[in-house]
């Protein structure tokens, strides 16, 4: 049974960079078939697809994100994390880790518990 | 603002049929798939591909998909299926992932 744990700083400051970290456990971060991603949930709003990362190097980015997001992925550790530089308050919201695999669509099928992640001074 | 669009809810009434759409121009080329979330928890993939459900997902959830909408049915809606849906897949591009913004299903 796959599972994946975010873990990190439940506060942010505003223009600082948020860093959470997924390790996953259940499973190799080094298959082939998978890409390792995160998706974020604003207090009472819906889901924002973040970035996604293959072992291998590929991604799959948001562009309105793309420029302010990196996502690696420590294939020793069974690990992968996210970094997000510049927050605002509008980046406050709950941060999945996630598992997925791209068909002829998308399938997130694994998902972590959720880490909320607030920004504020 | 997000490339697939949903209604924001939906109600049913206990034991009865009832369809949650999502629509897109990009499903014309990808599959669309569903995702529940109940208050307080992480999503749960209920639907993939041509209609395929993950192991431990009733059978009352079905999915279709005919030009640019995809579908979710849930047949015989319990009370346990209250929660908010969400699809997702590609962009027109292909090159990018999208959310619908999610419908609120009420079981009355």
């Amino acid at each position: 049974q796959l599972q994946l744990q975010e873990s990190g700083p439940g506060l942010v400051k505003p223009s600082e960079t948020l860093s959470l970290t997924c390790t996953v456990s259940g499973g190799s971060i080094s298959s082939s078939s998978y890409y390792w991603g995160w998706i974020r949930q604003p207090p009472g709003k819906g889901l924002e697809w973040i970035g996604s990362r293959h072992y291998s190097g590929s991604t799959y980015d948001n562009p309105s994100l793309k420029s302010r997001v990196t996502i690696s992925v420590d294939t020793s550790k069974n690990q992968f994390s996210l970094k997000l530089s510049s927050v605002t308050a509008a980046d406050t919201a709950v941060y999945y880790c996630v598992r997925l695999y791209l068909p002829r669509g998308v399938v997130v099928d694994s998902w972590g518990q959720g880490a909320l992640v607030t920004v504020s001074s | 603002s997000s490339e697939l669009t949903q209604d924001p809810a939906v109600s049913v009434a206990l034991g009865q049929t009832v369809r949650i759409t999502c629509q897109g121009d990009s499903l014309r080329s990808y599959y669309a798939s569903w995702y529940q979330q109940k208050p307080g928890q992480a999503p749960v993939l209920v639907i993939y591909g041509y209609n395929n459900r993950p192991s431990g997902i009733p059978d009352r959830f079905s999915g279709s998909s005919s030009g640019n909408t995809a579908s979710l049915t849930i047949t015989g809606a319990q009370a346990a299926d209250e929660a908010d849906y969400y699809c997702n897949s590609r962009d027109s591009s292909g090159n990018h992932v999208v959310f619908g913004g999610g419908t609120k299903l009420t079981v009355l």
